[in-house]
């Protein structure tokens, strides 16, 4: 249980194009989505925390018009990278959290297998 | 201060050895505490959650020390395979709701 997919895995874009990035919850229902970037060699950094049917609540720094995050459903949560530019180029990274108390823990939360993006 | 904190390593150690590292977080309302496993090029995985009275899985054994602030990891026995960046997470609230924070991860190597 407790399975999160993301798609693509990687992907190479030319500079000034967008990029979408889907992440779900594949055997449970995820309340709360969040998204994290990570550069080489540096920790997770938390850009936004997503809660399904209201908008994203982002960390100070990361710019709400240029990461575009929807959480339509309790299952699926996308990004996009709007005008990506090679500065973007980084390991992105959802988790989701949810489930039923007793089944699976309500704090805990699971990844997916994160997505490369190369802006060329 | 950073808010989570951990001595990025590397940590050199034989196959068979036992090895620690150490977390130390800033928010003294953290209530939840987590050690995750983050291989090369990968997301991280959860290794184990931290309970205030200790906790082992195998050859990890994981404990909490409220008062100084800090959460450890323990391995015993050290496999090739133990080989892996350790991320240490603390929850924090704010109006977002509960999330986690983590630390810079701490690199264990393993040699034959």
């Amino acid at each position: 249980g407790a399975v999160v997919s993301q798609h693509p895995s990687w992907v190479i874009c030319k500079s000034g194009t967008s990029v979408k990035i889907e992440c779900r919850s594949l055997d449970f229902q995820a309340t709360t989505m969040f998204w994290y970037r990570q550069f080489p060699k540096q920790s997770l950094m938390l850009m936004a925390t997503s809660n399904e049917g209201s908008k994203a609540t982002y960390e100070q720094g990361v710019e709400k018009d240029k990461f575009l995050i929807n959480h339509a459903s309790l299952t699926l949560s996308t990004l996009t990278v709007t005008s990506a530019h090679p500065e973007d180029s980084s390991f992105y990274i959802c988790s989701a959290r949810g489930g039923r108390q007793g089944v699976m823990s309500t704090d805990t939360q699971y990844f997916g297998p994160g997505t490369r993006l190369t802006v060329l | 201060r950073k808010e989570v904190e951990q001595d990025p390593g590397p940590f050199n150690v034989p196959e068979g050895a036992t090895v620690a590292f150490n977390c130390t977080y800033s928010n003294s309302a953290s209530q939840s505490f987590f050690w995750y496993r983050q291989d090369c090029r990968k997301e991280p995985k959860l290794l184990m959650s931290v309970y205030s009275s200790g906790n082992e899985d195998g050859r990890f054994t994981a404990q909490l020390n409220r008062a100084s602030q800090y959460i450890s990891l323990l391995i015993r026995d050290s496999k090739l395979s133990d080989s892996a960046t350790y991320l240490c997470a603390v929850n924090r609230v704010n109006n977002a709701g509960n999330m986690l924070t983590f630390g810079g991860g701490t690199r264990l190597m393993v040699k034959p």
